[in-house]
């Protein structure tokens, strides 16, 4: 099966902007989707397909991708966005049933 | 409004089974794909199964012959079941829908997660 890689942890200063990539070859075939999940909560998907925000995301969330790799762009980031955050995609080798995620990366606001 | 609620998790002796339940209001499970996810304490998101709208299911390569998806439609919810359960298969697990339209195995509501700790 396939694997999606992140960075285990990443830090940004209040009010700043911060990019978190999620690599994987599942990417050139599948858009990645994102979720935010904070502790003891059920994860959140906030970017889905190209770039698209569920109701009630902010627009300060954002997602792009390019060749295998992923980004969740977080612009001007508050304090309620320090949590874990998961990219995942639909599996492209062998079984395509199969999902993938990504190991996580826990965003620190400073 | 969509709600997705699981049941069924406790504690169970290695080589026991399970069988989780994730009731769903606000949507039709059999319309939908319908995937569970668990995580592991202190770990991230690992899928686990889906089944499809038509009926097909797949699995992840860890739970591949001891776990079943399954849904009743009469009842709206989606099953489990776990056999031969590991120390290892100690998780959250959490039932989610995916969202309609989309092949990416996106997941835009989600269950508040049952807990199943496997332990002699």
């Amino acid at each position: 099966s396939s694997e999606l890689t992140q960075d285990p942890a990443v830090s940004v200063a209040l009010g700043q902007t911060v990019r978190i990539t999620c690599q994987g070859d599942s990417l050139r075939s599948y858009y990645a989707s994102w979720y935010q999940q904070k502790p003891g909560q059920a994860p959140v998907l906030v970017i889905y397909g190209k770039n698209n925000r569920p109701s009630g995301i902010p627009d300060r969330f954002s997602g792009s991708s390019s060749g295998n790799t992923a980004s969740l762009t977080i612009t001007g980031a508050q304090a309620e966005d320090e949590a874990d955050y998961y990219c995942n995609s639909r599996d492209s080798s062998g079984n395509h049933g199969d999902v993938v995620f990504g190991g996580g990366t826990k965003l620190t606001v400073l | 409004e969509v709600q997705l609620v699981e049941s069924g998790g406790g504690l169970i002796q290695p080589g026991g089974s399970l069988r989780l339940s994730c009731a769903a209001s606000g949507f039709t499970v059999s319309s939908n794909y319908m995937s569970w996810v668990r995580q592991a304490p202190g770990k991230g998101l690992e899928w686990v199964s889906v089944i499809y709208s038509g009926g097909s299911t797949y699995y992840a390569d860890s739970v591949k012959g001891r776990f079943t998806i399954s849904r009743d439609n009469s009842k709206n919810t989606l099953y489990l079941q776990m056999n031969s359960l590991r120390a290892e298969d100690t998780a959250v697990y959490y039932c989610a829908r995916e969202v309609k339209g989309y092949s990416s195995g996106s997941f835009d509501y989600w269950g508040q997660g049952t807990l199943v700790t496997v332990s002699s």
